[in-house]
């Protein structure tokens, strides 16, 4: 099983800052790794698939980049809409995995 | 507009069951892969089953092999979860979602969620 681990496990920035969340795989998940945004008691919504392509709908300051093992979210500029947890997940390898998730909470 | 409706949750006993169903519209639902993905009280996502557009092939965590069972009627673009033996780590909030045309797409549309408590 590929384990993904998330770093930081809480993040507090104010609006307007930039956010920078990291994604670490315990081995190589080639560029399938995605990004789920879940705000509390909604559903998940996909941001990025395949490291760096924005889902449909998604605003031009989200971003993701990595390759293999390692992965970011760049959040450029926060919005009061953006503060929630974020989870990555790999789809390389079955079974499919998250990671425990990332809090971004206003300072 | 793509829409997918859970229903079924509840409370139940250790070693109870539990079928849970997700209603989909708005799109062709037999052409896509799907999944349960659950969220337990303070902990992360995780994935939990997952079948193929004609049912033929599933996949499961570890944690809930032989216990749950994955189905779905493309007929009445339905898609279930039948869950026996439920242990108190069943607990959790248990969303559908949509896959893709392959077996491992991103999920890009979820439902609302179900909740199941497992507790005496």
């Amino acid at each position: 099983e590929i384990v993904l681990t998330q770093s930081p496990a809480t993040l507090s920035l104010s609006p307007g800052e930039r956010a920078t969340l990291s994604c670490r795989a315990s081995q190589s998940v080639s560029r399938y790794l995605g990004w789920y945004q879940q705000k509390p008691g909604q559903a998940p919504r996909l941001l990025i698939y395949d490291a760096s392509n924005r889902a449909t709908g998604i605003p031009a300051r989200f971003s993701g980049s990595g390759s293999g093992t390692d992965f970011t979210l760049t959040i450029s500029s926060l919005e009061p809409e953006d503060f929630a947890v974020y989870y990555c997940q790999q789809r390389s390898n079955w079974p499919l995995t998250f990671g425990g998730g990332t809090k971004v909470e206003i300072k | 507009e793509v829409q997918l409706v859970e229903s079924g949750g509840g409370l139940v006993q250790p070693g109870g069951s539990l079928r849970l169903s997700c209603a989909a519209s708005g799109f062709t639902f037999g052409n896509y892969w799907m999944s349960w993905v659950r969220l337990a009280p303070g902990k992360g996502l995780e994935w939990v089953a997952h079948i193929k557009q004609d049912g033929s092939e599933k996949y499961y965590v570890d944690s809930v092999k032989g216990r749950f069972t994955i189905s779905r009627d493309n007929a009445k673009n339905s898609l279930f979860l039948q869950m026996n033996s439920l242990r108190a780590e069943d607990t959790a909030v248990y969303y559908c979602a949509r896959g893709g045309a392959g077996a491992a797409a991103p999920f890009d549309y979820w439902g609302q969620g179900t909740l199941v408590t497992v507790s005496s």
